[in-house]
């Protein structure tokens, strides 16, 4: 299996323009999460879904923010208007089920808002 | 409100010596706790789970602890190698309402000197 996979991995923007972040989750994985990580308030949970049914967003930090499910196999976390404090590493998770199961994480999109 | 705190928050040793990195959570009813190593770079990566009947697990050179009375768990380097760099995460899960979702902590960032 090619693990979760996130597009692009570097997202150099400009203030005021939109922002699509991409993911692939592992097949047949049920819950998909995204995460924002920072040096000062590390890995912080935006939003995460259970077959593709979006459960908790509470953690999307403004309505500039929005995320997507179409279907198992792939995710979009969308930012619009861009802003310079949005730039983070970005990343995606999904798992089997989520009590006992391990998150497995792709690599993250490193966004930078100038 | 589940709470994850991790220490020291960066720590520097020579390579071949030994480590332990701290952790304490206030999760509540507690399911199982994780350490996750995260390259830079990387996404996190599960190193080892513990739950509630477990007071010690190995995996290679890593040792975890976990005493569920006083809520805290220990990660201990056995001759700690250059690739042990990195970020190591607690991540702690809960039973029931939204406690199930993993809460991460901020990390511990190693760094092992030749």
């Amino acid at each position: 299996d090619a693990g979760v996979i996130q597009s692009p991995r570097h997202e150099v923007t400009e203030m005021g323009q939109e922002v699509t972040l991409r993911c692939k989750p592992i097949s047949g994985h049920d819950y998909l999460f995204w995460y924002r990580q920072t040096m000062m308030r590390g890995l912080e949970l935006l939003i995460y879904f259970n077959n593709n049914v979006p459960i908790d967003d509470s953690g999307m930090p403004e309505d500039r923010f929005s995320a997507k499910m179409p279907n198992a196999s792939f995710s979009t976390l969308k930012i619009q208007p861009s802003e310079p404090r949005d730039s983070a590493v970005y990343f995606c998770a999904s798992s089997k089920g989520v009590a006992n199961s391990p998150l497995h994480f792709g690599n993250g999109t490193r966004l930078t808002v100038t | 409100k589940n709470q994850v705190e991790q220490s020291p928050q960066s720590l520097i040793i020579l390579e071949g010596k030994n480590c332990t990195l701290q952790c304490n959570y206030t999760v509540s009813p507690f399911s199982n706790l994780r350490w996750y190593k995260q390259d830079t770079g990387r996404g996190p990566v599960s190193l080892t789970i513990m739950t509630f009947s477990e007071n010690t697990k190995s995996n290679g050179r890593y040792t975890a602890t976990l005493d569920a009375d006083t809520k805290q768990s220990s990660l201990h380097i056995t001759a700690s190698q250059l690739s042990d760099s990195a970020s190591y995460i607690c991540v702690v899960s809960g039973i029931g309402g939204g406690s199930y979702i993993p809460t991460f902590g901020r990390g511990t960032s190693l760094i092992v000197h030749p």
